[in-house]
Protein backbone atom coordinates (compact mmCIF):
# COMPACT_ATOMS: atom_id res chain seq x y z
CA UNK A 1 0.00 0.00 0.00
CA UNK A 2 0.92 3.10 -1.08
CA UNK A 3 2.24 5.51 2.21
CA UNK A 4 2.92 8.52 3.94
CA UNK A 5 4.86 10.09 5.96
CA UNK A 6 4.44 13.65 8.04
CA UNK A 7 6.31 15.13 10.89
CA UNK A 8 5.53 14.34 13.93
CA UNK A 9 4.59 18.02 15.36
CA UNK A 10 4.51 21.56 14.11
CA UNK A 11 4.20 24.64 16.04
CA UNK A 12 2.43 27.80 14.63
CA UNK A 13 1.20 30.97 16.06
CA UNK A 14 -2.26 31.91 16.28
CA UNK A 15 -3.28 34.26 13.18
CA UNK A 16 -0.15 33.43 11.34
CA UNK A 17 -0.31 30.80 7.83
CA UNK A 18 0.15 27.02 8.83
CA UNK A 19 2.01 24.09 5.79
CA UNK A 20 1.47 21.23 7.12
CA UNK A 21 3.65 19.19 4.28
CA UNK A 22 3.13 15.17 3.50
CA UNK A 23 4.94 13.37 1.27
CA UNK A 24 4.20 9.96 -0.69
CA UNK A 25 6.29 8.69 -3.27
CA UNK A 26 4.65 5.71 -4.18
CA UNK A 27 1.53 6.98 -4.99
CA UNK A 28 -0.19 5.74 -7.81
CA UNK A 29 -2.49 6.87 -10.53
CA UNK A 30 -5.19 6.40 -9.01
CA UNK A 31 -4.72 7.73 -5.15
CA UNK A 32 -6.68 10.63 -4.53
CA UNK A 33 -4.73 12.75 -1.32
CA UNK A 34 -7.05 12.87 1.58
CA UNK A 35 -6.50 15.52 4.78
CA UNK A 36 -8.67 14.45 7.65
CA UNK A 37 -8.02 16.15 11.10
CA UNK A 38 -9.06 15.46 14.71
CA UNK A 39 -9.43 17.53 17.21
CA UNK A 40 -9.15 16.73 21.00
CA UNK A 41 -11.46 14.04 21.99
CA UNK A 42 -13.71 14.14 19.06
CA UNK A 43 -13.99 12.11 15.92
CA UNK A 44 -11.85 12.45 12.63
CA UNK A 45 -13.19 15.46 10.25
CA UNK A 46 -13.11 15.58 6.59
CA UNK A 47 -10.97 18.36 5.73
CA UNK A 48 -9.86 18.35 2.12
CA UNK A 49 -9.10 16.05 -0.78
CA UNK A 50 -7.74 16.11 -3.99
CA UNK A 51 -5.87 14.17 -7.31
CA UNK A 52 -3.80 16.52 -9.67
CA UNK A 53 -4.37 20.22 -9.28
CA UNK A 54 -4.54 22.72 -6.18
CA UNK A 55 -7.95 22.25 -4.43
CA UNK A 56 -9.70 25.38 -1.99
CA UNK A 57 -12.42 24.92 0.32
CA UNK A 58 -13.51 26.85 3.18
CA UNK A 59 -10.97 25.05 5.87
CA UNK A 60 -8.43 24.89 3.59
CA UNK A 61 -5.90 24.53 0.52
CA UNK A 62 -4.28 21.82 -0.69
CA UNK A 63 -1.21 22.15 -2.78
CA UNK A 64 0.06 19.58 -4.50
CA UNK A 65 3.34 18.74 -6.32
CA UNK A 66 3.25 18.35 -10.00
CA UNK A 67 5.16 14.86 -9.93
CA UNK A 68 2.18 14.29 -6.81
CA UNK A 69 4.90 12.40 -4.68
CA UNK A 70 4.51 15.50 -2.30
CA UNK A 71 1.70 17.54 -0.83
CA UNK A 72 1.44 20.70 1.56
CA UNK A 73 -2.00 21.57 3.43
CA UNK A 74 -2.03 25.44 3.81
CA UNK A 75 -4.37 26.56 7.10
CA UNK A 76 -4.35 30.17 6.29
CA UNK A 77 -5.00 31.52 9.31
CA UNK A 78 -4.52 29.73 12.21
CA UNK A 79 -6.81 29.78 15.16
CA UNK A 80 -6.87 27.98 18.60
CA UNK A 81 -9.65 25.47 17.22
CA UNK A 82 -6.89 24.78 14.48
CA UNK A 83 -5.11 23.11 17.20
CA UNK A 84 -5.64 18.80 16.10
CA UNK A 85 -3.71 15.88 14.76
CA UNK A 86 -3.65 16.25 10.91
CA UNK A 87 -3.63 13.28 9.04
CA UNK A 88 -2.79 12.60 5.12
CA UNK A 89 -3.69 9.56 3.70
CA UNK A 90 -3.71 8.20 0.04
CA UNK A 91 -6.89 6.44 -0.75
CA UNK A 92 -7.40 4.84 -4.11
CA UNK A 93 -11.54 4.90 -4.74
CA UNK A 94 -11.32 2.40 -7.57
CA UNK A 95 -10.37 -0.34 -5.44
CA UNK A 96 -8.25 -1.43 -8.04
CA UNK A 97 -5.79 -3.10 -5.73
CA UNK A 98 -7.80 -5.12 -4.01
CA UNK A 99 -10.84 -3.88 -1.57
CA UNK A 100 -8.96 -2.39 1.03
CA UNK A 101 -7.27 -0.24 -0.83
CA UNK A 102 -10.06 2.19 -0.95
CA UNK A 103 -10.56 1.89 2.56
CA UNK A 104 -8.82 5.25 4.91
CA UNK A 105 -5.65 4.01 6.45
CA UNK A 106 -4.65 6.37 9.27
CA UNK A 107 -1.02 7.20 10.40
CA UNK A 108 0.30 8.79 13.23
CA UNK A 109 -0.74 12.41 11.77
CA UNK A 110 0.78 15.72 12.98
CA UNK A 111 0.14 17.11 15.86
CA UNK A 112 -0.59 21.14 15.40
CA UNK A 113 0.19 23.10 17.91
CA UNK A 114 -1.27 26.85 17.97
CA UNK A 115 0.54 29.16 20.09
CA UNK A 116 -2.08 32.19 21.07
CA UNK B 1 -28.71 16.27 11.04
CA UNK B 2 -27.24 14.73 13.35
CA UNK B 3 -24.51 13.00 11.10
CA UNK B 4 -23.39 9.79 13.19
CA UNK B 5 -24.13 8.69 16.52
CA UNK B 6 -22.39 6.40 18.83
CA UNK B 7 -23.73 5.21 22.07
CA UNK B 8 -22.42 4.63 24.57
CA UNK B 9 -20.07 7.30 24.77
CA UNK B 10 -18.26 5.53 27.76
CA UNK B 11 -18.50 2.23 29.36
CA UNK B 12 -16.42 -0.06 31.39
CA UNK B 13 -16.18 -3.81 30.86
CA UNK B 14 -14.88 -6.75 33.29
CA UNK B 15 -13.23 -8.93 31.41
CA UNK B 16 -15.20 -11.52 29.77
CA UNK B 17 -18.29 -9.22 29.14
CA UNK B 18 -20.15 -9.03 26.18
CA UNK B 19 -21.70 -5.53 24.58
CA UNK B 20 -22.98 -3.56 21.60
CA UNK B 21 -21.63 -0.40 20.43
CA UNK B 22 -24.47 1.02 18.65
CA UNK B 23 -23.93 3.32 15.34
CA UNK B 24 -26.36 5.36 13.52
CA UNK B 25 -26.30 7.75 10.83
CA UNK B 26 -28.81 9.84 9.20
CA UNK B 27 -27.49 11.19 5.87
CA UNK B 28 -28.56 8.48 4.02
CA UNK B 29 -25.27 7.14 3.17
CA UNK B 30 -24.22 3.50 1.94
CA UNK B 31 -21.46 2.84 3.20
CA UNK B 32 -20.51 2.55 7.27
CA UNK B 33 -17.20 1.84 9.14
CA UNK B 34 -15.86 0.32 12.85
CA UNK B 35 -12.45 1.96 13.91
CA UNK B 36 -10.25 1.65 16.91
CA UNK B 37 -7.99 4.53 18.09
CA UNK B 38 -5.36 3.37 20.87
CA UNK B 39 -3.32 5.94 22.35
CA UNK B 40 -0.84 8.10 20.25
CA UNK B 41 -1.86 5.79 17.33
CA UNK B 42 -3.81 6.52 14.39
CA UNK B 43 -7.03 4.96 13.79
CA UNK B 44 -7.12 1.10 12.59
CA UNK B 45 -9.99 -0.41 10.88
CA UNK B 46 -12.30 -3.42 12.20
CA UNK B 47 -14.84 -4.01 10.32
CA UNK B 48 -16.93 -2.00 7.48
CA UNK B 49 -20.19 -2.61 5.23
CA UNK B 50 -20.13 -1.61 1.25
CA UNK B 51 -23.62 -1.55 1.27
CA UNK B 52 -27.12 -2.77 3.54
CA UNK B 53 -26.75 -6.13 3.63
CA UNK B 54 -22.97 -6.82 3.53
CA UNK B 55 -19.74 -6.81 5.81
CA UNK B 56 -16.30 -7.13 5.28
CA UNK B 57 -13.27 -7.56 7.52
CA UNK B 58 -10.78 -4.91 8.13
CA UNK B 59 -7.09 -4.44 9.12
CA UNK B 60 -8.43 -5.70 13.07
CA UNK B 61 -11.22 -7.77 12.73
CA UNK B 62 -10.74 -10.00 15.78
CA UNK B 63 -12.51 -10.53 18.52
CA UNK B 64 -15.18 -8.44 17.17
CA UNK B 65 -18.57 -9.26 15.10
CA UNK B 66 -20.70 -6.51 13.57
CA UNK B 67 -24.57 -6.28 11.99
CA UNK B 68 -25.47 -4.06 9.21
CA UNK B 69 -29.30 -3.94 10.75
CA UNK B 70 -30.52 -1.42 8.20
CA UNK B 71 -29.54 1.11 6.06
CA UNK B 72 -29.02 3.46 9.13
CA UNK B 73 -26.90 1.20 11.55
CA UNK B 74 -24.45 -0.83 11.88
CA UNK B 75 -23.71 -2.22 15.15
CA UNK B 76 -19.93 -3.80 16.86
CA UNK B 77 -20.13 -6.27 19.05
CA UNK B 78 -17.20 -8.02 21.25
CA UNK B 79 -18.96 -11.39 22.62
CA UNK B 80 -15.90 -11.74 25.27
CA UNK B 81 -14.28 -8.33 26.31
CA UNK B 82 -10.40 -8.53 26.97
CA UNK B 83 -8.02 -5.99 28.14
CA UNK B 84 -7.12 -5.47 24.56
CA UNK B 85 -9.79 -4.00 23.24
CA UNK B 86 -9.77 -0.89 25.64
CA UNK B 87 -9.51 2.09 23.01
CA UNK B 88 -11.81 4.32 21.85
CA UNK B 89 -14.01 3.18 18.96
CA UNK B 90 -15.12 5.45 15.99
CA UNK B 91 -18.00 4.58 13.69
CA UNK B 92 -18.19 6.55 10.48
CA UNK B 93 -20.12 6.18 6.80
CA UNK B 94 -19.92 7.93 3.37
CA UNK B 95 -21.78 7.84 0.38
CA UNK B 96 -20.51 5.39 -1.95
CA UNK B 97 -21.50 7.56 -5.00
CA UNK B 98 -18.24 9.90 -5.61
CA UNK B 99 -15.02 10.74 -3.76
CA UNK B 100 -16.50 12.33 -0.62
CA UNK B 101 -15.56 12.66 2.65
CA UNK B 102 -16.42 10.41 5.52
CA UNK B 103 -18.38 11.80 8.61
CA UNK B 104 -17.35 10.48 11.75
CA UNK B 105 -19.11 9.60 15.44
CA UNK B 106 -18.10 11.32 18.39
CA UNK B 107 -16.42 7.88 19.76
CA UNK B 108 -17.43 5.33 22.50
CA UNK B 109 -14.59 5.02 25.17
CA UNK B 110 -14.39 1.71 25.72
CA UNK B 111 -12.19 0.48 29.17
CA UNK B 112 -12.23 -3.33 29.81
CA UNK B 113 -10.76 -4.25 33.69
Amino acid sequence: DAKTTQPNSMESNEEEPVHLPCNHSTISGTDYIHWYRQLPSQGPEYVIHGLTSNVNNRMASLAIAEDRKSSTLILHRATLRDAAVYYCILRDPTGIRGAGSYQLTFGKGTKLSVIP
Amino acid sequence: NAGVTQTPKFQVLKTGQSMTLQCAQDMNHNSMYWYRQDPGMGLRLIYYSASEGTTDKGEVPNGYNVSRLNKREFSLRLESAAPSQTSVYFCASRDRVGNYGYTFGSGTRLTVV
